[in-house]
């Protein structure tokens, strides 16, 4: 069956850098693109952007260029999220999601909670 | 302040049916299919409505969906306990290159 697995907990520092990582199964991993969603405490979803896994490009949503980072390493089916020069605001549980087309995320992953704190 | 927008809070007694509206725009909801999602508490989202009515296997049709214009609505009927969830919308955006969430609606099983 298909599953995202992602990677455990982080603790960061502000201004540090952390790579979330999201390992695919159950499917041909460069069939479908990889959405990531962002969820801070008690908040609500808000879409970071997605990678195409086939040709690696990336799209952000506005508000999340610059330090978010989208990579694939196809060889073991999985996607990355690294975000730079973290700030506190950033702390949030961060999801993957398989992207069967135009906002239709057919399977997520367990999320990851990020916390950035001094 | 979300894209589209949801209602806070929706409630109802078991076996009840409730309504969640989304309203949106015409470069998301109104040029674009809406999809919906659940979120059962402490737990990932899960895609429940996709392409504005139809639901994944193993959804029950207790829950189906409706897009007309630049809105969109989910309905729950015969409510269960297990429903208690928050729910969200979500279309692509035009304007924005981009997928919209609604603000998400807090379903209460009183």
């Amino acid at each position: 069956q298909v599953q995202l697995v992602q990677s455990g907990p982080e603790l960061k520092k502000p201004g540090a850098s952390v790579k979330v990582s999201c390992r695919a199964s159950g499917y041909p991993f460069t069939t479908y693109a990889v959405n990531w969603v962002r969820q801070a405490p008690g908040q609500g979803l808000e879409w970071i952007g997605f990678i195409n896994t086939k040709t690696g490009k990336p799209t952000f949503a506005q508000g999340f260029t610059g330090r978010f980072v989208f990579s694939l390493d196809t060889s073991v089916n999985t996607a990355y999220l690294q975000i730079n020069s973290l700030k506190a605001e950033d702390t949030a549980i961060y999801y993957c999601a398989r992207d069967h087309g135009v906002a239709r995320l057919d399977n997520w992953g367990q999320g990851t909670l990020v916390t950035v704190s001094s | 302040q979300s894209v589209l927008v949801q209602p806070p809070s929706a409630s109802g007694t078991p076996g009840q049916r409730v309504t969640v509206s989304c309203s949106g725009g015409g470069s998301n909801i109104g040029s674009n299919n809406v999809n919906w999602y659940q979120q059962l508490p402490g737990t990932a989202p899960k895609l429940l409505i996709y392409t504005n009515n139809q639901r994944p296997a193993g959804v029950p049709d207790r829950f189906s969906g409706s897009k007309s214009g630049t809105s969109a609505s989910l309905a729950i009927s015969g409510l269960q306990s297990e429903d208690e969830a928050d729910y969200y919308c979500a279309a692509w955006d035009d304007g924005l290159n981009g997928v919209v969430f609604g603000g998400g609606t807090k379903l209460t099983v009183l």
